[in-house]
């Protein structure tokens, strides 16, 4: 079955460490993405890549990192620079285009705690 | 002006009641459109895709006026399982690269 993976579900860390969200897809889709969800509030971008080897900032990549050295593999690192890391962090992926027609499908996500 | 702006609700309706939501978007030149559903503490799914001339999946039907921005979604013969939070989602190209915004989404509660 085609989908979206994200590890770990749950995920605590201490203050000043950082951590790595794992996020695979096997759709064949180029282009992946990382929100964060806090409540009441929007999903917003944190980093977005469109080919391999490639990313850009989105809205708030401030305290974030991510590589993409292989297509199926977009992992997010949240360092110790991000302030308020707590929160719900969810992987998308979708065609390549710029038709702006294509729709984003998304893992199950990772619950991120800083305790 | 938010991007994309949605009533957070929630919404309590009662089982076999109709309701509509509606989401605006501030930018004309937004290409596609879609509704996705959110369970609690769930990741969102895609409901339905919108399209210019209307469109409608069983008791779902999606609408789209461009001359005042804004989608709207109607539920018909409400049932439990349609208690979720639905995300107004607005797409356009922007930079050769495809801009997706979500609204806050809107609650809704269906009561038995």
């Amino acid at each position: 079955d085609g989908g979206i993976t994200q590890s770990p579900k749950y995920l605590f860390r201490k203050e000043g460490q950082n951590v790595t969200l794992s996020c695979e897809q096997n759709l064949n889709h180029d282009a992946m993405y990382w929100y964060r969800q806090d409540p009441g509030q929007g999903l917003r971008l944190i980093y977005y890549s469109q080919i391999v080897n490639d990313f850009q900032k989105g809205d708030i990549a401030e305290g974030y990192s991510v590589s993409r050295e292989k297509k199926e593999s977009f992992p997010l690192t949240v360092t110790s620079a991000q302030k308020n890391p707590t929160a719900f962090y969810l992987c998308a992926s979708s065609m390549r285009g710029t038709s702006g027609r294509h729709e984003q499908f998304f893992g199950p996500g990772t619950r991120l705690t800083v305790l | 002006r938010k991007e994309v702006e949605q009533d957070p609700g929630p919404f309590n309706v009662p089982e076999g009641a109709t309701v509509a939501f509606n989401c605006t978007y501030s930018n004309s030149a937004s290409q596609s459109f879609f509704w996705y559903r959110q369970d609690c503490r769930k990741e969102p799914k895609l409901l339905m895709s919108v399209y210019s001339s209307g469109n409608e999946d069983g008791r779902f039907t999606a609408q789209l006026n461009r001359a005042s921005q804004y989608i709207s979604l109607l539920i018909r013969d409400s049932k439990l399982s349609d208690s979720a939070t639905y995300l107004c989602v607005v797409c356009m190209n922007s930079g050769g690269y495809q801009k997706v915004t979500f609204g806050i989404g809107t609650k809704l509660q269906v009561i038995p």
